[in-house]
């Protein structure tokens, strides 16, 4: 089962800020935070990736709190094309001989114009 | 920008008949995945392949499947023979040794009539 609690579905305005936050309580020393999101039907696009600093790309920035146990994924200027259902997911980095992900059921967000 | 590319992107077969599910992952990556994603449903993940061997399969990779890395480039899904409950959306993906991201190719829709 996927470790982590997210929002079932979110709204977001067209140019703003989208936040989305996920609960990893559970989460070990060595399990990285990973999010991916799956635009309809679409393959899984990942997004970023953090330990215990926050992180930003040309995609998103990712906010881990001190004690790790939540984060948050911020799109800074949401525009419709990230309407799409996005996946929080915590494992470590070689989880043994496979890589693999688990998924959860996400966040829809709805980009709204 | 590399890709991982999967044939076809749509497959209608009979109840009972074997499929043969096509993927070129990305050409430096070693690991390769197959997930499967039901409608409506989360993505699961299917099956892990490393040093042409599966490293880890979930218990939805029964009997009646199989991959294959018959060549250096493609990277196969067989199902022996389809049920209706088969029918969704496979998708494969890949990944580089340390890397943390996982590349997923567009999915091939699945059909069992």
């Amino acid at each position: 089962d996927a470790k982590t609690t997210q929002p079932p579905s979110m709204d977001c305005a067209e140019g703003r800020a989208a936040n989305l936050p996920c609960n990893h309580s559970t989460i070990s020393g060595n399990e990285y935070v990973y999010w991916y999101r799956q635009i309809h039907s679409q393959g899984p696009q990942y997004i970023i990736h953090g330990l215990k600093n926050n992180e930003t790309n040309e995609m998103a920035s990712l906010i881990i709190t001190e004690d790790r146990k939540s984060s948050t994924l911020i799109l800074p200027h949401a525009t419709l094309r990230d309407t799409a259902v996005y996946y929080c997911i915590v494992r470590p980095l070689y989880g043994g001989a496979t890589n693999k992900l688990i998924f959860g059921t996400g966040t829809l967000l709805a980009v709204q114009p | 920008e590399p890709e991982v590319t999967q044939t076809p992107s749509h497959q209608v077969t009979q109840m009972g008949q074997e499929v043969i599910l096509r993927c070129v992952p990305i050409s430096n990556h070693l690991y390769f995945y197959w997930y499967r994603q039901i409608l409506g449903q989360k993505v699961e993940f299917l099956v892990s392949f490393y040093n042409n061997e599966i490293s880890e399969k979930s218990e939805i990779f029964d009997d009646q499947f199989s991959v294959e890395r018959p060549d250096g480039s493609n990277f196969t899904l067989k199902i022996r023979s389809t049920k209706l409950e088969d029918s969704a959306m496979y998708f494969c993906a890949s990944i580089t040794t340390g890397g943390h991201e996982q590349f997923f190719g567009p999915g091939t829709r699945l059909t069992v009539l």
